[in-house]
């Protein structure tokens, strides 16, 4: 099946920082998503980026769908961005199963 | 309304024990998932229903049976369930499962304990 690592597993920031977050997959896919989960469980949708580059604020995103990347850029991080960052594909052929990466975890530091 | 509403928030339940998740969603989305979480991991697709049919199953053990009773509701029904499936239960919707209509949104979960 399909295979999607994320880097780093785990990233400590200061405030103020800027980061950049890597997903790679192995296959085509029909769909990529940015989710971040907050210490409450919800996961809260970031970007729908199957291709392209998408900015919102100081998150910005962008699938070379091409080359099977992805990239999530967080400008002057804040304390609030805390927590697990997940990359999800969805398959491009044999159905509509949605895998997601490890994770990402961020603590940024006031 | 772009929310998809989930209850309990938490459950304890014993291995003898039957008990319903229920996920619910007002966005006129024609596709519903679920999925499990254990601490520290991402999450897994169990089921996947589209325009109220069973699409998916995720080869989940019996003990889990879902059901879709119509397109803004699904359940999850649990009987004699083991401690180690212990875990968040996550409901999400799309608009449905073509490309370009298929970005899911996520309930709050449901945090279920097996003792």
């Amino acid at each position: 099946g399909i295979q999607v690592e994320q880097s780093p597993p785990d990233l400590i920031l200061q405030e103020g920082a800027n980061s950049t977050l890597r997903c790679n997959f192995s296959d085509s896919v029909n769909n990529l998503q940015w989710f971040h989960q907050n210490p409450w469980g919800q996961l809260i949708n970031l970007f729908y980026i199957p291709s392209g580059t998408k900015q919102n604020g100081r998150l910005s995103a962008t699938t070379v769908a091409t080359e099977r990347y992805s990239l999530l850029y967080i400008s002057s991080s804040q304390t609030t961005d805390s927590g697990v960052y997940f990359c999800a594909v969805e398959r491009g052929t044999g159905g509509f199963k949605t895998i997601f990466g490890a994770g990402t975890r961020l603590f940024v530091k006031a | 309304d772009t929310e998809v509403t989930q209850t309990p928030k938490h459950l304890v339940m014993g291995m003898t024990n039957k008990k319903s998740l229920k996920c619910e969603q007002h966005m006129g989305h024609r596709a519903m998932y679920w999925y499990k979480q254990k601490a520290k991991k991402p999450p897994e697709l169990m089921f996947v229903y589209s325009y109220e049919k069973l699409s998916i199953n995720e080869s989940v053990p019996s003990r889990f049976s879902p059901e879709c009773p119509n397109s803004s509701l699904l359940n999850l029904h649990l009987h004699a369930l083991q401690p180690e499936d212990s875990a968040l239960y996550l409901c999400a919707s799309s608009q449905d499962l073509a490309g370009g209509r298929n970005e899911q949104f996520f309930g709050p979960g449901t945090r279920l304990t097996v003792l």
